[in-house]
């Protein structure tokens, strides 16, 4: 079964720092790995898609990689801004069989201080 | 989310009763899932469509069906529902395996 990691569960740092927030899936068979942000009481908005044969992707202040060999993906975050607040979470997309769906990871709360 | 809707986006009910909620997307996609997001447990997958009255169980069905007699629509009934299926509930929907996925906005249950 897959199981997906993201470490830290929160974070706090100053304003105009930049971070790293860290996913690990169990698994490598996937077809993409999914980066999404959710603010409170909202529903989930996408940031990035890796597909399994990319090796990042980049939009705007946001970068994600993706090694599948060894499970990992990381996200990076350059200049952070206070509205970059939110709880961010990291999916994959199984493609070794069984049910179809993405699977979650529980999120890293990130909270940028002005 | 722009082409995906979900209705109510609250709801109160009482023990026992039988509760649908819908999912409506505009964008012809093939699939559609259902997943429900609890403290502590993250998201986690109910039921999932790959085609009109093509269903299939996820990770936590017990207690929930499904149904989609239209690409369109995508509805989960909770066919008496419990205290312990009080939980935020989301849509999705992808164009097929291999692309992302899109969520709607949540419906929040409270079962009392």
């Amino acid at each position: 079964k897959q199981e997906v990691t993201q470490i830290p569960a929160a974070l706090s740092v100053p304003e105009g720092e930049n971070l790293v927030l860290n996913c690990s899936f169990t698994d490598s068979a996937i077809y993409n790995l999914q980066w999404f942000r959710q603010d409170p009481g909202k529903g989930l908005t996408s940031l990035l898609l890796i597909q399994s044969s990319q090796r990042e992707q980049t939009s705007g202040r946001l970068n994600a990689s993706l090694d599948k060999s060894s499970g990992r993906s990381t996200l990076y975050i350059a200049a952070s801004q206070p509205g970059d607040s939110a709880t961010y979470l990291c999916a994959v997309s199984h493609s070794g069989g069984g049910a179809d769906g993405l699977t979650f990871g529980k999120g890293t709360h990130l909270i940028i201080q002005p | 989310d722009a082409g995906i809707t979900q209705s109510p986006r609250h709801k109160v009910t009482e023990t026992g009763t039988p509760v649908t909620l819908r999912c409506h997307q505009t964008e012809n996609h093939r699939y559609m899932y259902w997943y429900r997001q609890d403290p502590g447990h993250g998201l986690r997958l109910i039921h999932y469509s790959y085609g009109v009255k093509d269903t299939d169980k996820g990770e936590v069905s017990d207690g929930y069906s499904v149904s989609r007699s239209k690409t369109e629509d995508f509805l989960l009934t909770l066919e008496s529902a419990t205290s312990s299926q009080t939980s935020v509930y989301f849509c999705a929907i992808s164009p097929g395996q291999g692309y992302g996925y899109t969520f709607g906005s949540g419906t929040r249950l409270t079962v009392v």
